[in-house]
C-alpha cells in the first residue's frame, strides 16, 4: 500500500482557495488517488477521484502531475462548512484495503 | 449513488454485555465490506474485511473472537462487539465499493459505541 504524506493542517478564510497536497512516492501502477472529507462523528464523504492529469467535479479539482508521486485537492471557495479532516487515500480500486493516513484538518474562518 | 447505511448511528451499553452494529449498502451489492475504528482526534484505523459467505480478515492485533463479523448477504455485515469494555468505546464505520469498475469506497455514517 502507498504510503501517504499531507500537511497536519490548514488555515483559510472563507472564500479563497484552499490547496492540500498529498505525497505518494512509491504510488503503484495500478492504484487510484481518492479523496474524502470527513466532519466530526461521521464517516469520511468521497469527494474526488483520480489517475492522472486533473479531474474536476463540482466540488473540487485534482491535480496530478506525471509522475503520480504527488496530487493536489484544490477546494474553490471555501465555506465555513468546509473546515473538516481531508484525507487522501491511494491505493487498488481492485484490492481497496485501504489505508488511512493523519488527514489535513482545514479551519475556514470568517 | 452508493449509499451505505450503519445502524445505530449511537449506542451505550453496560461493560460486558455485546453489541451489534449493521451496515447495508441500500442500493447495491457488496461482496466486500471494511469495518474501521476510529478514536477521537486520530485516523481510522482498518479493523477487518468482511466477505459475503465467507470468514472476514483481521488486521494485526485486532481480536477476532472479541469482534465478531457476519457477512450473510451481499448487502449486509454485521460487527458484534462481545463483552464490551470501556476500552472498546470509539467510533465504529463501515465501508463497501461501490459497483462498477473505478467505483471508490463508501462509508456509512459510523455508529459511536460507549462502554460503561
Amino acid at each position: 500500500l502507498a504510503k501517504t504524506t499531507q500537511p497536519i493542517s490548514m488555515d483559510s478564510y472563507e472564500g479563497q482557495e484552499v490547496n492540500i497536497t498529498c505525497s505518494h512516492n512509491n504510488i503503484a501502477t495500478n492504484d487510484y488517488i481518492t479523496w474524502y472529507q470527513q466532519f466530526p462523528s461521521q464517516g469520511p464523504r468521497f469527494i474526488i477521484q483520480g489517475y492522472k492529469t486533473k479531474v474536476t467535479n463540482e466540488v473540487a479539482s485534482l491535480f496530478i502531475p506525471a509522475d503520480r508521486k504527488s496530487s493536489t485537492l484544490s477546494l474553490p471557495r471555501v465555506s465555513l462548512s468546509d473546515t473538516a479532516v481531508y484525507y487522501c487515500l491511494v491505493g487498488d480500486l481492485g484490492d481497496y484495503k485501504l489505508s488511512f493516513g493523519a488527514g489535513t484538518t482545514v479551519t475556514v474562518r470568517a | 449513488g452508493a449509499v451505505v447505511s450503519q445502524h445505530p448511528s449511537w449506542v451505550i451499553c453496560k461493560s460486558g454485555t455485546s453489541v451489534k452494529i449493521e451496515c447495508r449498502s441500500l442500493d447495491f451489492q457488496a461482496t466486500t465490506m471494511f469495518w474501521y475504528r476510529q478514536f477521537p482526534k486520530q485516523s481510522l484505523m482498518l479493523m477487518a474485511t468482511s466477505n459475503e459467505g465467507s470468514k472476514a480478515t483481521y488486521e494485526q492485533g485486532v481480536e477476532k473472537d472479541k469482534f465478531l463479523i457476519n457477512h450473510a448477504s451481499l448487502t449486509l455485515s454485521t460487527l458484534t462487539v462481545t463483552s464490551a469494555h470501556p476500552e472498546d468505546s470509539s467510533f465504529y464505520i463501515c465501508s463497501a465499493r461501490g459497483q462498477g469498475g473505478n467505483s471508490p469506497l463508501h462509508f456509512g455514517n459510523g455508529t459511536r459505541l460507549t462502554v460503561t
